[in-house]
């Protein structure tokens, strides 16, 4: 089964705007990763977060973790038609070193 | 470096056919992985190695082979392709689960 899940599936946002999507896991984690994929192509690495850090920024991406609460949030400022992908978060167990857990994905449109 | 490569990029196969997918990266990571990517459901890891000559199964390995004889490159073999195999399938490679997976551009696998 899935460890995480994202909220919302869909988001439809204009350029320029922000863009905000959730993570939340079941089990404890070494660490979050964040994965972008365009449409047809394979995923790309955006951030990864340790589960003793809180925030990490990388360019207009910000990633927060709240390990109390097991969840992460991802935030793309300034949102450009060229974001427009489908957006991964995956988990690293504790209980596991060797499995990272994908879950679903977040489809977001940015629109001119 | 070429990173990730997978090969073919497209295959159809018959139902009981067999075949194999080729995965090579040029990093020297000592972690690769398979997943296979279903419409609405993310990526689920079929199998994965830490180090050549170790192997270990994913969360859907039936139907799968993998093994590891170099670091640098790790196949997936089809042993009796089925209809249900019909997907996209990623490998992933490394350092460790602590970093960053690199990923391939993707096999879109069909079975008739």
């Amino acid at each position: 089964s899935q460890q995480g899940e994202e909220d919302p599936q869909a988001l439809s946002i204009q350029e320029g705007e922000n863009a905000t999507m959730n993570c939340s896991y079941k089990t404890s984690i070494n660490n979050l990763q964040w994965y972008r994929q365009n449409s047809g192509r394979g995923l790309v690495h955006l951030i990864l977060i340790r589960s003793n850090e809180r925030e990490k920024h990388s360019g207009r991406l910000r990633v927060t973790l709240d390990t109390s609460k097991k969840s992460s949030s991802l935030l793309i400022t300034a949102s450009r038609a060229a974001d427009t992908a489908s957006y991964f978060c995956a988990t690293g167990l504790k209980s596991n070193d060797y499995k990272l857990s994908f879950g679903a994905g977040t489809t977001v449109t940015v629109r001119a | 470096n070429a990173g990730v490569t997978q090969t073919p990029k497209f295959q159809v196969l018959k139902t009981g056919q067999s075949m194999t997918l080729q995965c090579a990266q040029d990093m020297n990571h000592e972690y690769m992985s398979w997943y296979r990517q279903d419409p609405g459901m993310g990526l689920r890891l079929i199998h994965y190695s830490v180090g050549a000559g170790i192997t270990d199964q994913g969360e859907v390995p039936n139907g799968y082979n993998v093994s590891r004889s170099t670091t640098e490159d790790f196949p997936l073999r089809l042993l009796s392709a089925a209809p249900s195999q019909t997907s996209v399938y990623f490998c992933a490679s490394s350092p460790s689960l602590a970093y960053e997976q690199y990923f391939g551009p993707g096999t879109r696998l069909t079975v008739t």
